[in-house]
């Protein structure tokens, strides 16, 4: 069965302080890893998709990277803006599977 | 563009009545999806569409009802409202050729709340 895990449920950052996301994944015919940032009563805001293992993609501090098995979200030097839940979700050969996201907190 | 819009953006409802969340997009995309988003929860999909006149079920279908008779308007139906149903609701849209599914673009959700 196609299932996606997020690590840490919970993340909390000092300003400056780089940090690592974990995604697992294990779906039946990848087809694409999607990450979402969403903000408190907001809907989820797209980031970046990767198709294939070895490929990255940045945005910002973000950037985003894929294994067979894992993607991570690197996020380097947080700012406060960067707070948010981050949204890992996989598309298999039959269906979207959503992880249930980390929550990143960055004090100044 | 407008995206993905919702309405309305806070409902409450009585225990049994019925009401549609509305959601259209202008982006021209042929899929569309419906979601709930419990407090402290991930998103569940509800029923999701790949092109008018054909919808299909989710992970959480019981108590809703869905239908696509245009490539822009995805209404939801909640028939004989239940507390379980307070939640968070979020349409999205996203396009997809062949076997490749492009990222979904959501609307700003709608709240209810069945007392």
């Amino acid at each position: 069965e196609d299932q996606v895990t997020q690590s840490p449920e919970a993340l909390r950052l000092q300003e400056g302080e780089s940090s690592s996301l974990n995604c697992s994944y294990t779906v039946s015919g990848l087809r694409g890893l999607f990450w979402y940032r969403q903000d408190p009563g907001k809907g989820p805001e797209f980031l970046f998709t990767l198709y294939s293992a070895g490929e990255e993609k940045e945005k910002e501090r973000l950037k985003a990277t894929l294994t067979k098995k894992e993607s991570f979200l690197h996020i380097t030097a947080p700012k406060p803006e960067d707070s948010a839940t981050y949204l890992c979700v996989s598309k298999g050969d039959y269906k979207l599977s959503f992880g249930a996201g980390t929550t990143v907190t960055v004090r100044a | 563009n407008a995206g993905v819009t919702q309405t309305p953006k806070f409902r409450i409802l009585k225990i049994g009545q019925s009401m549609t969340l509305q959601c259209a997009q202008d982006m021209n995309h042929n899929y569309m999806y419906w979601y709930r988003q419990d407090p402290g929860m991930g998103l569940k999909l509800i029923y999701y569409s790949v092109g008018a006149g054909i919808t299909d079920k989710g992970e959480v279908p019981n108590g809703y009802n869905v239908s696509r008779s245009t490539t822009e308007d995805f209404p939801l139906r909640l028939e004989l409202a239940a507390p379980s149903q307070t939640s968070v609701y979020f349409c999205a849209s996203s396009y997809a050729s062949g076997a490749i599914v492009y990222e979904q673009y959501f609307g700003p959700g709608t709240r209810l709340t069945v007392t």
